[in-house]
């Protein structure tokens, strides 16, 4: 079982937005704005979407965004392309100084 | 640009080590923090361990007790060390750097089957 709890499986239409969930406890999400987000397609490397909960590395597509609300964070995906069908996966630091992650979410493009 | 290579061997036989390395070409170890993480097949990521450039270490407490994590920064390189390696220690073991909260640059990963 995971540290932080992400839905198994999101879906959404070409052009539409849509949002995963990633909850925590006080002890890693709540307490901490130190939470990241990574995509990942089959058989590749992860990639670096979201860092410090909102921030997004140089260059990479404003389609992405982050945010937090107590012991959850959210990863919000809008103007849903054909090429964001992929594994998204949350992480945070914890009060013990270690990182935990999310279970994962397959996003599906219909 | 930052390039992450893993090597070692792609199988190990239970109950043996496990060791990994990591070379970092394009760019410095430091002043940076450097994680092994990994992936059983169809499953999700696990972290393992990170060491900064100076050799600070903290790891995943599940795994505590078999992992060894190190850094030799004359050769640009880190190293991963599990003992006793079981079956479910079957993953693509991954390298990355870390940058603020996140890992921004990662290798492309290797596969490490244990069975005898």
């Amino acid at each position: 079982q995971s540290a932080l709890t992400q839905p198994a499986s999101v879906s959404g239409s070409p052009g539409q937005s849509i949002t995963i969930s990633c909850t925590g406890t006080s002890s890693d999400v709540g307490d901490y704005n130190y939470v990241s987000w990574y995509q990942q397609h089959p058989g590749k490397a992860p990639k670096l979407m979201i860092y410090d909960v909102t921030e997004r590395p140089s260059g990479d597509s404003n389609r992405f965004s982050g945010s937090k609300s107590g012991n959850t964070a959210s990863l919000t995906i809008s103007g849903l392309q054909a090429e964001d069908e992929a594994d998204y996966y949350c992480s945070s630091y914890t009060s013990s100084d270690i990182l935990v992650f999310g279970g994962g979410t397959k996003l599906t493009v219909l | 640009q930052e390039h992450l290579q893993e090597s070692g061997p792609g199988l190990v036989k239970p109950s043996e080590t496990l060791s990994l390395t990591c070379t970092v070409s394009g760019g410095s170890i430091s002043p940076y923090y450097w994680s092994w993480l990994r992936q059983p097949p169809g499953k999700g990521l696990e972290w393992i361990a990170y060491i900064s450039y100076n050799g600070r270490t903290n790891s995943n407490p599940s795994l505590k007790t078999r992992v060894t994590i190190s850094i030799d920064r004359s050769k640009n390189q880190f190293s991963l060390k599990l003992s006793s390696v079981i079956a479910a220690d079957t993953a693509v073991y991954f390298c990355a750097r870390h940058r603020d909260s996140g890992m921004d640059v990662w290798g492309q990963g290797t596969t490490v089957t244990v069975s005898s």
